[in-house]
């Protein structure tokens, strides 16, 4: 029981190139989010999805996009990578009802 | 509007002294949900608890203790006789119970302890 994965675990992007981060849990959870993490800033949510086929914005959505095409996978896409994106992401899931949320490791982004 | 304020940015303190972290939060909903992340060096959350807005009574968990305070919105984490392995970023968390609750967690910033040998 893995629970919460994200692939990868460092990446250095140049500014204008795109990537896609990769979240996956493996505890049949409806609910999953993407949260990124700056300097004394606390975690701010992306974007966020109640379930298989569904996404919607979350506090800070812009230059970045997500898809829920299986119910265990959430994938966040950076179109055009700017030097603002650099942060750390975390994935985090959660099953239905108020209940805590389970975080992947993160993922550290470096956009020069 | 919902908001949760963490005042204290960074607390250090010697091994074996106790620390209250405060948490204050803003909301209007009746029902909502507090949580406490612990985020040690190493970079994972930790899932410390979950209280919800019916109940008020402190909960105790080892040296760790919360005080929930309904009338000033606060929901405060005490360390008893502090280690050097309770280190971390310590984040207060407001789920509301809007909208069918989604889940979304509103965090505080963060208070950074450090516990010195």
């Amino acid at each position: 029981n893995a629970g919460v994965t994200q692939t990868p675990k460092f990446r250095v992007l140049k500014t204008g190139q795109s990537m896609t981060l990769l979240c996956a849990q493996d505890m049949n959870h409806e609910y999953m989010y993407w949260y990124r993490q700056d300097p004394g800033m606390g975690l701010r949510l992306i974007h966020y999805s109640v379930g298989e086929g569904t996404t919607a914005k979350g506090e800070v959505p812009d230059g970045y996009n997500v898809s829920r095409l299986k119910k265990q996978n959430f994938l966040l896409g950076l179109e055009s990578a700017a030097p603002s994106q650099t942060s750390v992401y975390f994935c985090a899931s959660r099953r239905m009802g108020p209940y805590e949320q389970y975080f992947g490791p993160g993922t550290r982004l470096t956009v020069t | 509007a919902q908001k949760v304020t963490q005042a204290q940015t960074e607390i250090s303190v010697v091994e074996k002294e106790d620390v209250t972290l405060d948490c204050v939060y803003e909301t209007r909903d009746t029902t909502y949900y507090l949580f406490w992340y612990k985020q040690p060096p190493s970079g994972e959350l930790v899932f410390l608890i979950r209280r919800n807005s019916f109940d008020e009574q402190n909960e105790i968990s080892g040296r760790y203790s919360w005080n929930f305070q309904k009338s000033t919105s606060s929901f405060n984490f005490t360390i008893t006789a502090s280690q050097v392995v309770d280190s971390a970023v310590y984040f207060c968390a407001l789920e509301g119970n809007y909208g069918g609750s989604q889940g979304n967690l509103i965090f505080g910033k963060g208070t950074k302890l450090s516990v010195k040998p």
